[in-house]
């Protein structure tokens, strides 16, 4: 059974960098099959892909969040990482990290991790 | 605003059936992209409920299906139950984006 974490800070001050660790458990990174995703949700709001990474570092990003995101993987950890500058308080949500099936056709997020609180403030 | 539409609320008495729609267009739905909806119980991540358009992962109840025409698709409960009071989110892939879009999330009310 596949399991996710997150891991990191859970205030962040505004211009500042968010950086959050996602690590796998009961199944590798670099099996290949899958990419692997983070997903956002303000309080209260729906659901914002952020974008996804595969094991080799091919990461694709949502458009309006490509220019101060960056996703990365560290396949020795198991771990993939999110980083999101110049945040503002728009940017305060549930971040989770989820695994993506079928991405280059039809993508589809079958395991979750629990979510960690990301709150934006002096 | 969400690339995909749904409406903010929908409630039914325990027992009856409710339908959650999902209204998308021709870059994403419309397009032959699949439709996946993702249960979120109160304080949980999301959950998937419904794969590829209509087929129910291993666990998933029979209660719950779902079903795609055009550029919309459904997500119908019924025997609605105390314990399906939730948040439910319709995905898709948009090619005009060329991103994963959401649905901005249906809360469901059992009476």
């Amino acid at each position: 059974q596949v399991q996710l974490q997150e891991s990191g800070p859970g205030l962040v001050k505004p211009s500042q960098t968010l950086s959050l660790t996602c690590t796998v458990s009961g199944g590798s990174i670099s099996s290949g099959n899958y990419y692997w995703s983070w997903i956002r949700q303000p309080p209260g709001k729906g659901l914002e892909w952020i974008g996804y990474i595969d094991y080799s570092g091919t990461a694709y990003y949502y458009p309006s969040l490509k220019s101060r995101v960056t996703i990365s993987v560290d396949t020795s950890k198991n771990q993939f990482s999110l980083m999101l500058s110049s945040v503002t308080a728009a940017d305060a949500a549930v971040y989770y990290c989820a695994r993506v099936r079928e991405a280059y056709t039809n993508p589809r997020f079958d395991y979750w991790g629990q979510g960690t609180l990301v709150t934006v403030s002096s | 605003q969400s690339v995909l539409t749904q409406p903010p609320s929908v409630s039914g008495a325990p027992g009856q059936r409710v339908t959650i729609s999902c209204t998308g267009s021709s870059s994403n739905i419309g397009a032959g992209y699949d439709v996946f909806w993702y249960q979120q119980l109160p304080g949980t991540a999301p959950k998937l409920l419904i794969d590829g358009n209509s087929n129910r992962p291993s666990g998933v109840p029979d209660r719950f299906s779902g079903s795609k025409s055009a550029t919309s698709a459904s997500l119908a409960i019924s025997g609605l139950q105390a314990e399906d009071e939730a948040d439910y989110h319709c995905q898709s892939y948009d090619s005009r984006l060329r991103a994963v879009v959401f649905g901005g999330g249906t809360k469901l009310t059992v009476l």
